[in-house]
């Protein structure tokens, strides 16, 4: 079975700095990967994902994230922070055969300070 | 307006008491979710569903119980609510089986049990 780690709990970052989350995966092949974002009182949003192919991949609101096979990672990174960033991030993995469930790490939140 | 609802928001009862939380969606997507959120535990997945009628455990269903009788609906009931079911709960739903396929999660339900 698949697993996530998030080894941040928390982090805070000033708004303009450059911010980068980490998530390790642990599976036996190249899973589908995923970050989500939780604003206070909603529910999960999808940020990006990564199925195949280029390693670095682009998704909402500046953000992107790059696989790295080797580490078994997949951190989530974007150039300058804003203040409505501020919000907590989760990594997630499904195995790439037939149907997977999502297993989901347990979060980091970000904190911006002015 | 397109999405996925649930209701209530936000509920308190007793223990011993059954609650029941609702989960509709406007996409006609065939997956639902049930999700918990628990501090330091990110989301487990309690219950999920790959169409009407079809339903299966994920990680912490004990004290559960879900129905599917429409696509739309996927409702969650504890049948004899306890204080460790205090939580927030998510549903999400997606469109197809395949595992690449992200999920739209909904607002959540904020349930405390007294």
């Amino acid at each position: 079975a698949q697993s996530v780690t998030q080894p941040d709990i928390h982090i805070t970052v000033s708004e303009g700095a450059s911010l980068e989350l980490r998530c390790n995966y642990s599976y036996g092949a190249t899973p589908y990967l995923f970050w989500y974002v939780q604003s206070p009182g909603q529910g999960l949003q999808l940020l990006l994902k990564y199925f195949s192919g280029d390693t670095l991949v682009q998704g909402i609101k500046g953000f992107e994230a790059e696989f790295k096979r080797s580490q078994s990672s997949f951190n989530l990174r974007k150039p300058s922070v804003h203040w409505s960033d501020a919000a907590e991030y989760f990594c997630a993995v499904a195995a790439n055969s037939g149907y997977s469930t999502l297993t989901f790490g347990k979060g980091t939140m970000l904190l911006v300070s002015p | 307006d397109a999405g996925i609802t649930q209701s209530p928001r936000y509920k308190i009862t007793e223990t011993g008491r059954q609650v029941t939380l609702m989960c509709h969606q406007t996409w006609s997507h065939s997956y639902m979710f049930w999700y918990r959120q628990d501090l330091g535990h990110g989301l487990r997945l309690i219950y999920y569903s790959a169409a009407a009628d079809i339903t299966d455990k994920g990680e912490v269903p004990d004290g559960y119980v879900v129905s599917r009788s429409k696509t739309e609906n996927f409702p969650l009931t504890l049948e004899s609510a306890t204080r460790s079911q205090t939580s927030v709960y998510f549903c999400a739903s997606s469109g197809t089986g395949d595992s690449n396929q992200p999920q739209h999660f909904g607002d959540g339900t904020r349930l405390s049990i007294l």
